[in-house]
């Protein structure tokens, strides 16, 4: 059981390149989320969605879109990077109304 | 937005002692979770609360939903090395269109 997979684990990024993470979990779970980590900020939620079709804002959205066609996979594209955007990316899932998350790896990365 | 308050953002402790962190919020919520994420991981979930004054344990950690539904903490036992790590607190409302929120961590260090 594979749990939460996140694609590519490492990337560096020219500023004004694009990219697209990709999150999969395969535990069927309604509610995906994408969080960025920054040093001393904690854990901060860029956009997340409730299921299938859906996706919402959370506290950081500017800079990143997110699409969520399958259940299964939640992914988290950058237009134009910017070096702001070096960060680590973590997707997690969890079943609704538990908040019980479970993490994918994290993806680092660099904008240069 | 709603905000979780960790602090302080550093903890040093001897091994074998005991160490207690805490987590508010100026917001009600209906579940509250404890994580601890190794260095180059994700989070990982450790204790989750349901309900009002409940207090749970797992091993060594011991952690209870506060009356107010407005805080929480989490005590660790006997503190050894692989304690170490980063300790999020994160707050989940229960609602159709929920998030995950998490406070900034505490870092926590155990000297042998």
């Amino acid at each position: 059981n594979a749990g939460v997979t996140q694609t590519p684990k490492f990337r560096v990024l020219k500023t004004g390149q694009s990219m697209t993470l990709l999150c999969a979990q395969d535990m069927n779970h309604e509610y995906m989320y994408w969080y960025r980590q920054d040093p001393g900020m904690g854990l901060r939620l860029i956009h997340y969605s409730v299921g299938e079709g859906t996706t919402a804002k959370g506290e950081v959205p500017d800079g990143y879109n997110v699409s969520r066609l399958k259940k299964q996979n939640f992914l988290l594209g950058l237009e134009s990077a910017a070096p702001s955007q070096t960060s680590v990316y973590f997707c997690a899932s969890s079943y609704s109304r538990t908040g019980r998350a479970f993490f994918g790896q994290g993806t680092r990365l660099t904008v240069v | 937005g709603q905000q979780l308050n960790q602090s302080p953002q550093s903890m040093f402790i001897q091994e074998g002692e005991d160490v207690s962190m805490n987590c508010t919020s100026s917001s009600i919520f209906n579940t509250w979770l404890w994580y601890k994420q190794d260095p180059g991981e994700g989070p990982v979930l450790l204790i989750a609360l349901y309900k009002a004054g409940e207090l749970t344990s797992n091993g060594r950690l011991t952690a209870q939903f506060g009356i107010t539904r407005k805080d929480s903490f989490l005590n660790i036992s006997a503190s050894i090395p692989s304690d170490v790590g980063i300790y999020f607190c994160a707050g989940h409302q229960g609602g159709a269109n929920s998030k995950l929120t998490f406070g900034k961590g505490i870092t926590l260090s155990v000297r042998p």
